[in-house]
């Protein structure tokens, strides 16, 4: 079974609607994270949690809100749905202090994105 | 200056050559380097982390030049299952530091 899972895995909604993306992971992780993806534009922060008590702003996050229901769920909702969010969203986990490599001290802050959901608002 | 900075490519090259990408940062605090994967339509994942030493998974290479502010990534005896976009992430080491996405570079290997 995936670690990171998220639903529904493909949505295509309409100008105006409400949609909740859900991401649920398995990997014990504090920190959760939704991205988009827009072609030409990379990976955009939408909001981030470091726990279930902490939700962060990202780069982007006008026209989103978030919900962290539990450690391992968080939730991404478009309240009025419009057709420039359409796009590609990830949700992600991490955490950043799994551990050392060799000499280096480093952070192994790794990012464990889930599949995505393929969102689309005519 | 955006934060992080890739070639976007595409990088067409035939089977079995040899590629590199680079991709500059421009916090000179950055403590962490990585390279993602991301097939069509899929989910980025973990390449390989950049240590300052260097870091050497197979036909892959990863070196950091903090002189010059860049981690370069080098692919030798190009595989057609190579093709892919590849993405950088800088974060400044732990705490409340998100890592920055580069916006990936592309890779077609041709037989």
């Amino acid at each position: 079974d995936a670690d990171v899972t998220q639903t529904p895995r493909n949505r295509i909604t309409k100008t105006g609607k409400r949609i909740m993306l859900e991401c649920s992971q398995t990997k014990g992780h504090d920190r959760m994270y939704w991205y988009r993806q827009d072609p030409g534009l990379g990976l955009r922060l939408i909001y981030y949690s470091f726990d279930v008590k902490d939700i962060n702003k990202g780069e982007i996050s006008d026209g989103y809100s978030v919900s962290r229901q539990a450690q391992a769920k968080f939730s991404l909702s478009l309240e009025s749905a419009i057709p420039n969010q359409t796009a590609l969203y990830f949700c992600a986990t991490s955490d950043p202090y799994s551990g050392t490599s060799g000499r280096d001290t480093t952070s192994t802050d790794t990012q464990y994105f889930g599949p995505g959901t393929r969102l689309t608002v005519l | 200056r955006k934060e992080v900075e890739q070639d976007p490519g595409p990088f067409n090259v035939p089977e079995g050559a040899t590629v590199a990408f680079n991709c500059t940062y421009s916090n000179s605090a950055s403590q962490s380097f990585f390279w993602y994967r991301q097939d069509c339509r899929k989910e980025p994942k973990l390449l390989m982390s950049v240590y300052s030493s260097g870091n050497e998974d197979g036909r892959f290479t990863a070196q950091l030049n903090r002189a010059s502010q860049y981690i370069s990534l080098l692919i030798r005896d190009s595989k057609l299952s190579d093709s892919a976009t590849y993405l950088c992430a800088v974060s400044l080491f732990g705490g409340s530091y998100i890592p920055t996405f580069g916006r990936g570079t592309s890779l077609i290997v041709h037989p």
